[in-house]
């Protein structure tokens, strides 16, 4: 099926350290979306975006919609071990607003 | 419900045996998405209900995939004949589709193991 492409793969990283990841597509998406899971677990909402250059943020983390709604990233900071997990984006957009996703940052965070 | 629920969690079978998962909607919720994932993979859609609208089946894999939704809550992921390749978790997540700007909601998935 039909995936975004996202990266980096994974990365490893000191605690305290900022984070940054990004998805991008050659389709046009009319929303962006961050999700998160953990082991066992289904996706959890961290952040969404429904305008082309918006730039949101939840806590310590911050997502921007791209102007050209082809892309978006992630920013994490001052990372904490209980940010360690799989770090998706989807997009959405037509009629039946089925999300497509990217394959994954994983994150792992030292203490 | 408070959230979406799946059953089982986890299901093993013999390659050749069909199986079925079930999805149960956060109550209210009019869509409903299945998606499957595989190893160390994104997640990929497969077939959605709105209401009583024709289902989008564009992302069934083949026809030996097929999907219900039985009075508009509870929906039935059944997979006829299973190969080794159709194990993943299989997760279903809904929406109340009242905007555009809904949010879909996923359950912790059912993970098929087929040997």
């Amino acid at each position: 099926g039909q995936q975004l492409n996202q990266s980096p793969q994974s990365m490893f990283i000191q605690e305290g350290e900022d984070v940054s990841m990004n998805c991008t597509s050659s389709s046009i998406f009319n929303t962006w979306l961050w999700y998160k899971q953990d082991p066992g677990e289904g996706p959890v909402l961290l952040i969404a975006l429904y305008k082309a250059g918006e730039l949101t943020s939840n806590g310590r983390l911050t997502a921007q919609f791209g102007i050209t709604r082809k892309d978006s990233f992630l920013n994490i900071s001052a990372s904490i071990p209980s940010d360690v997990g799989i770090y998706f984006c989807a997009g959405s957009g037509g009629a039946t607003n089925k999300l497509i996703f990217g394959t994954g940052t994983l994150l792992a965070v030292q203490p | 419900g408070a959230g979406v629920s799946q059953s089982p969690s986890n299901k093993v079978t013999e390659k050749g045996k069909d199986v079925e998962l079930r999805c149960d909607p956060i109550s209210g919720h009019t869509a409903l998405y299945w998606y499957r994932q595989s190893l160390g993979q994104g997640l990929e859609f497969l077939i959605y209900f709105q209401g009583n609208s024709a289902p989008d089946k564009s992302g069934l894999p083949s026809d030996r995939f097929s999907a219900e939704r039985t009075g508009g809550s509870v929906s039935t992921l059944t997979i006829q004949r299973t190969q080794q390749e159709d194990s993943a978790v299989y997760l279903c997540a809904s929406s109340s589709r009242r905007a555009s700007t809904d949010t879909q909601y996923f359950g912790p998935g059912t993970r098929l193991t087929v040997l």
